[in-house]
């Protein structure tokens, strides 16, 4: 079983500021099955980033996904008051597809 | 458009059973894998039991296992969780979403959620 950890746990950063948030893995996993979701408060889940890099639709280009092996990155360039949610990475391949225990991206 | 909507959320005692449903509209539903996600108040997502699209494989992570059983009907376009033997620790908004047709196990459509209290 895959599990993912999330760091940091909360990001406090301003308008504008980037954000680099990371997932690490407990294996290496391919990077095709490594996903990225955002989290507004009140609202379901929304797909960001498939196969670790990929853009799902709709998302904006300040948004963007790297990593291989066991270490992902997710990171959100000019930072807007709208981002303000809980991000998740998720194990995608052979279930259980676990996710990480989330960053809490707070706008300062 | 793609729309999943659940209902039977509701209060149930420990031990008791609750059915969860999914109606998907805006796509094919019967070319999908499906999932059930859930999040406990105040907690982080947690994955439970994902349905190929033609209901011949199913997997259901451990804390779920024997208790909750995940189904289909094509022909309704309808998901289902059936879930037995409740525990406290099953309190959560349950979520149906659908796989991603362009990487296995992704998740591109969600509902809404539907809240499931397990109280006594």
């Amino acid at each position: 079983e895959i599990v993912l950890t999330q760091s940091p746990g909360t990001l406090s950063l301003s308008p504008g500021e980037r954000a680099t948030l990371s997932c690490r893995a407990s294996q290496s996993i391919s990077s095709s099955y490594l996903a990225w979701y955002q989290q507004k408060p009140g609202q379901a889940p929304r797909l960001l980033i498939y196969g670790a890099s990929s853009r799902a639709t709709g998302i904006p280009d300040r948004f963007s996904g790297s990593g291989s092996g066991t270490d992902f990155t997710l990171t959100i360039s000019r930072l807007e008051p709208e981002d303000l949610a809980v991000y998740y990475c998720q194990y995608c391949d052979n279930p259980p597809n676990n996710f990480g225990q989330g960053t809490k991206l707070e706008i300062k | 458009q793609v729309q999943l909507v659940e209902s039977g959320r509701g209060v149930v005692q420990p031990g008791r059973s609750l059915r969860l449903s999914c109606v998907a509209s805006g796509f094919t539903f019967s070319s999908y894998g499906m999932h059930w996600v859930r999040q406990a108040p105040g907690k982080g997502l947690e994955w439970v039991a994902v349905i190929w699209y033609d209901g011949t494989y199913k997997y259901y992570t451990d804390s779920v296992k024997g208790r909750f059983t995940i189904s289909r009907d094509n022909s309704e376009n309808t998901l289902y969780l059936q879930m037995n033997g409740l525990r406290d620790e099953d309190t959560a908004v349950y979520y149906c979403a659908r796989e991603s047709t362009l990487v296995r196990g992704a998740l591109d459509h969600w509902g809404q959620g539907t809240l499931v209290t397990v109280s006594a």
